[in-house]
Formats: C-alpha cells, structure tokens, sequence
C-alpha cells in the first residue's frame, strides 16, 4: 500500500497569512493526489485533484503543486472560512489518506 | 445537484451485523464507481471498499481489514449502493460515508454520512 504522511499535524497562522501543507508518499506514484477540506461535522470537500487541479468553484487562493513522491497545497491570504482539517489522499492505488492538518487561528 | 445521502447506521453490539445504504440523485449513477469511507478520532479516514460500474461487472475491492466481513453491493435500478457489515467489532466505530468517484480524476461528492457504533 501506498502511504501518505501529512505535516504538521497543526497550524497556527493569522489572516491573511500564506500556509503550505506537505504531504510525501512511501512511494513514487503518478499524479492522483487530491486535498480536502473538512469543517467539524461535515463531510471532506474536495479543493484540488491531480495533484494541481482546482475543483470548480474553490477559491483561487487554494493552489496544488508536486509530483512523485512530494505534494503541496498552498492556501495564499488565508481567510477567516479556511480554519479548518486539511486532508491529502492518493487515489492511484486504492485509496489512503494523510493523518490531517488543522489549521488553527494563531 | 449531485446528491448522495447515507442511511442505516446505529449502535449494534460486537459480532453483529448492520446494512448501510447510499442513495444517489442527480446523476448517471449506474455508470459511477462508488467508494465507502469511514473516519473515527483514532484512525483518520481510512477507505473501506468500492464497486465499480457494470462496465467493469461490479468489481468489488476492499481494505484488508474489513475483507470478509463487508461486502459493497448496488442496484442500479434504485440507485443506490449498499455496505453490508458483519462480525462487528468495536474497531468498525466510525462515521461511515459513502463517495461517487469520477474514474482516474476525482472523488467529487461525499454523503453526509452516518454513524456506526460497535459497543456492547
């Protein structure tokens, strides 16, 4: 199986601030990498696919990048509505998702 | 509006058995992979199974750790999909949802979910 193990497990950032997220995978896999946002008792929305690709409707500040074995998501002027769990899933070999990173008002 | 909505979940005790629904709407359902998901505080999210379209004759596949005790099955003619849960155990707590996956691209809609409570 595919691992993917996100970092940090936390943030903490103002708004307005630029965050990244890093997920790495235990191994090289083609660019089916996805990233979701959760909010608490809500589903995970996706935000990015294919690794860079920007779900319809998401906000452009949200942006993927990386290939491999290393991904980024990148929130740019982060806003009051991003404090949320962000979440990495490959989906190129079954499915596996990242332990998650909250990000936190600072 | 792409829709799917989880039903059946509750508490059952250790060795039981539950049936979970997914029906969609507002979309070709026979024609979309669907992927059960379940997420707990002590596991993250963890992908459970998925079935894929008559194209690719329902082709189940699951996580090594549910396999032989769920099965994912679909009716395409009531568009729904359905996760059958046995042998319970208390490590199967979690909320349980069910997913619409756009083959090689996307996973584009999750259900609300439901939650399922293994606990004597």
């Amino acid at each position: 199986d595919i691992q993917v193990t996100q970092s940090p497990s936390t943030l903490s950032a103002s708004v307005g601030d630029r965050v990244t997220i890093t997920c790495r995978a235990s191994e090289t896999f083609r660019n089916f990498l996805a990233w979701y946002q959760q909010k608490p008792g809500r589903a995970p929305k996706l935000l990015i696919y294919k690794a860079s690709i920007l779900e319809s409707g998401v906000p452009s500040r949200f942006s993927g990048s990386g290939s491999g074995t290393e991904f980024t998501l990148t929130i740019s002027n982060l806003q009051p509505e991003d404090f949320a769990t962000y979440y990495c899933q490959q989906y190129s070999v079954y499915w596996t998702f990242g332990q998650g990173t909250k990000v936190e008002i600072k | 509006e792409v829709q799917l909505v989880e039903s059946g979940g509750g508490l059952v005790q250790p060795g039981g058995s539950l049936k979970l629904s997914c029906a969609a709407s507002g979309f070709l359902f026979s024609d979309s992979p669907i992927h059960w998901v379940r997420q707990s505080s002590e596991k993250g999210l963890q992908w459970v199974g998925r079935i894929r379209n008559k194209r690719n004759n329902h082709a189940t596949a699951y996580t090594a750790s549910v396999e032989g005790r769920f099965t994912i099955s679909r009716d395409d003619s009531k568009n729904t999909a359905y996760l059958q849960m046995d042998s319970l155990r208390p490590e199967d707590t979690a909320v349980y949802y069910c997913t619409r996956h756009l083959d090689g691209v996307k996973t584009d809609c999750w259900g609300q979910g439901t939650l399922v409570t293994v606990a004597s």
